[in-house]
């Protein structure tokens, strides 16, 4: 079993630009959590998903921020026309039910430039 | 909102020396969670408390809960150097979100 598998580990780009998160849950887990974790800081909830449902996303910022869980492939958390303030390293987690803990991924560290 | 706060936010501490980190949280969870990170890493999880008065051991840590005071304790015995890292705690809520305290960064000096 190969966890959770984030990619890419390090993400640069220049403002304006987009970036894509991939998160593979583990095998046998259908219950995907993206957190944010800024400088310093603990992770902050953004969102919560299970296969093609998008279940609380009452942590994700209202624009530029979406996410999905496909039928079929990885979880993506897409974030359009980046800025600075979106620096930070991004986790995934998964969980095979509500009542159970999480695994986490590597995390995605994305810098803006 | 669910609040965690944890003290202290930094902690040096000697080499054998003993120390507690606080966990405290504003209402009612079933679950609380220790986790570790190293820089730069992913969360490691340490130990799960599920009910008050538990209490975990694994090596030189122990955690324990008391639901009705909201507080869990992470007590370090003998620190070694390897035990330098950032320390989590974290509880969810009915709906398995997690809500992490701000993390307490340990260094262990020789």
């Amino acid at each position: 079993n190969a966890g959770v598998m984030q990619n890419p580990r390090h993400l640069v780009r220049r403002r304006g630009q987009e970036a894509r998160l991939r998160c593979s849950p583990m095998k046998g887990h259908s219950h995907v959590y993206w957190y944010r974790q800024l400088p310093e800081e603990g992770l902050k909830f953004m969102v919560y998903l299970q296969k093609e449902n998008i279940i609380d996303e009452s942590g994700m910022p209202k624009e530029r921020f979406s996410a999905e869980f496909p039928k079929e492939g990885p979880s993506i958390l897409r974030i359009q026309q980046v800025v600075r303030g979106d620096s930070a390293a991004y986790f995934c987690a998964s969980s095979p039910g509500v009542a159970y803990g999480y695994t986490f991924g590597s995390g995605t560290r994305l810098t803006v430039v | 909102e669910l609040k965690v706060e944890q003290n202290p936010l930094f902690l040096s501490m000697q080499e054998g020396k003993n120390y507690t980190i606080y966990c405290n949280y504003s209402t009612t969870s079933d679950r609380l969670y220790w986790y570790r990170q190293d820089p730069g890493k992913s969360l490691e999880s340490l130990f799960v408390l599920l009910s008050n008065g538990a209490v975990k051991q694994e090596g030189r840590l122990m955690a324990s809960l008391d639901t009705k005071a909201r507080l869990s304790t992470l007590h370090i015995t003998a620190a070694v150097h390897d035990l330098s890292a950032t320390y989590f705690c974290a509880v969810t809520n009915t709906g398995n979100q997690f809500y992490f305290g701000t993390g307490t960064s340990l260094t262990v000096i020789p």
